[in-house]
């Protein structure tokens, strides 16, 4: 099956920094999607991106299927952006996730 | 437009107990999946559902976990007998199923301890 990686595995931020977040998937896709889980466990769908560019707020995501990654970018973080960011991919049928990075925005 | 529902919000049982959880989707979803999330992991597909055929049921544990999900809108998982390895997340999640290709919506889950 398809094998997903996301890196960092852990990232710690002071309020207003950037970052990004990367997902390297193994084979080609036609569905990849980010979440973020937040502390009390619910998962957030934040975008539908399985090429291109889409940005929403501070948040923005640019995925090159052709080279197999996926990049999540945050700009001006908030305390509230903490939690856990999720990469899922799909080719068919069985979207799959990767292990994840953790989030911490510190005030 | 009400999200994913899903119940109970924790259960805590002891293994060889058998238990169930309940998940109605957002209406007119076709697609309805259950996942399964342990403590530091991504979710894991256990079981996906198109109305109420199974598309995928390839990871799941066949010997003691089932799912229904009867007039393609409620589905229930069910584990029995539970093992200590199944403490985790169940995480229902549903999407369209107009296309191949779907945001998935997930509800909040129901955290299962077992001791």
């Amino acid at each position: 099956g398809i094998q997903v990686e996301q890196s960092p595995p852990d990232l710690i931020l002071q309020e207003g920094a950037n970052s990004t977040l990367r997902c390297n998937f193994s084979d080609s896709v036609n569905n990849l999607q980010w979440f973020h889980q937040n502390p009390w466990g619910q998962l957030i769908n934040l975008f539908y991106i399985p090429s291109g560019t889409k940005q929403n707020g501070r948040l923005s995501a640019t995925t090159v299927a052709t080279e197999r990654y996926s990049l999540l970018y945050i700009s001006s973080s908030q305390t509230t952006d903490s939690g856990v960011y999720f990469c899922a991919v799909e080719l068919r049928i069985d979207m799959r996730f990767g292990a994840g990075t953790r989030l911490t925005v510190k005030p | 437009e009400a999200g994913v529902a899903q119940s109970p919000r924790y259960k805590i049982i002891e293994k060889r107990q058998s238990v169930a959880f309940w998940c109605n989707p957002i209406s007119g979803h076709a697609t309805l999946y259950w996942y399964q999330q342990i403590l530091g992991q991504g979710p894991k597909l256990l079981i996906q559902f198109q109305n109420n055929g199974v598309v995928d049921d390839s990871q799941l544990p066949k010997d003691r976990f089932s799912a229904e999900r009867l007039k393609g809108v409620d589905s229930t998982l069910k584990i029995q007998p539970a093992k200590l390895e199944d403490s985790a997340v169940y995480l229902c999640a549903s999407s369209s199923g107009q296309g191949t290709n779907e945001k998935l919506f997930f509800g909040s889950g129901t955290q299962l301890s077992v001791l």
